[in-house]
């Protein structure tokens, strides 16, 4: 069974537009974080939420909104697409605190056309 | 705030060999170190990690090794195989801004190549 999930895998869409990517896990965990990969495959972190109580928010545009509807879930908005959002989403989370193991999603590729 | 520098960022080897990546980070407030494995389209995966009372672990053919007092951290992989290839990447855990909770830095990446 997948312990943290996301949807869709792949997404491709025009600048301007608005679209959504999704994370569930499974996992018990309370909290969840989405990280940004670039095209050279370097990972930055864009949020965490505990208990659905946002924990991070890194020097990401506002044009990123996270919405955790319950600690199983932890869905990204992203609004008015720009041609630099492409890249790797990945979804993670962990059970809380500072040394705790991150587990990640498969990740979502979101190409901007 | 945290900054993890990972060397080298490509680490072609034969398989048997062994293969060693380093990293060094800046906070010496950080007190988790996770190495993880990403395979070709896939999400990274923890392989091993170490906590900072500790200055070694140890798994099967997979080792890290702490120094706190130089702030920097290694993974030791033996007996490569082609299996093993793969982008590794090293983190460092600090408290996210005055919390308890903790706020991952990753390193570069280090694309690993293991020749059969």
């Amino acid at each position: 069974d997948t312990a943290v999930s996301q949807t869709p895998k792949y997404l491709v869409t025009q600048m301007g537009n608005d679209k959504s990517i999704k994370c569930e896990q499974n996992l018990g965990h309370d909290t969840m974080y989405w990280y940004k990969q670039d095209s050279k495959k370097f990972l930055k972190i864009m949020f965490s939420y505990n208990n659905k109580e946002l924990i991070i928010n890194e020097t990401v545009p506002n044009r990123f909104s996270p919405k955790s509807p319950d600690k199983a879930h932890l869905n990204l908005h992203i609004n008015s697409l720009e041609l630099g959002d492409s890249a790797v989403y990945f979804c993670a989370s962990s059970q809380g605190g500072q040394v705790e193991t991150q587990y990640f999603g498969p990740g979502t590729r979101l190409l901007v056309l | 705030g945290e900054n993890v520098e990972q060397h080298p960022s490509t680490l072609s080897v034969q398989e048997g060999d062994s293969a060693v990546i380093k990293c060094t980070y800046s906070d010496s407030a950080s007190n988790y170190f996770p190495w993880y494995k990403q395979e070709l389209g896939k999400g990274p995966q923890l392989i091993i990690d170490i906590r900072s009372n500790v200055g070694e672990k140890k798994d099967q053919r997979i080792a890290v090794t702490l120094n706190k007092t130089a702030k920097h951290f290694s993974l030791h992989i033996t007996e490569t195989q082609p299996e093993d290839s793969a982008v590794y990447f090293c983190a460092a855990s600090t408290n996210a801004g005055g919390t308890s909770y903790g706020k991952l830095t990753f390193g570069q990446g280090t694309i690993l190549t293991v020749h059969p």
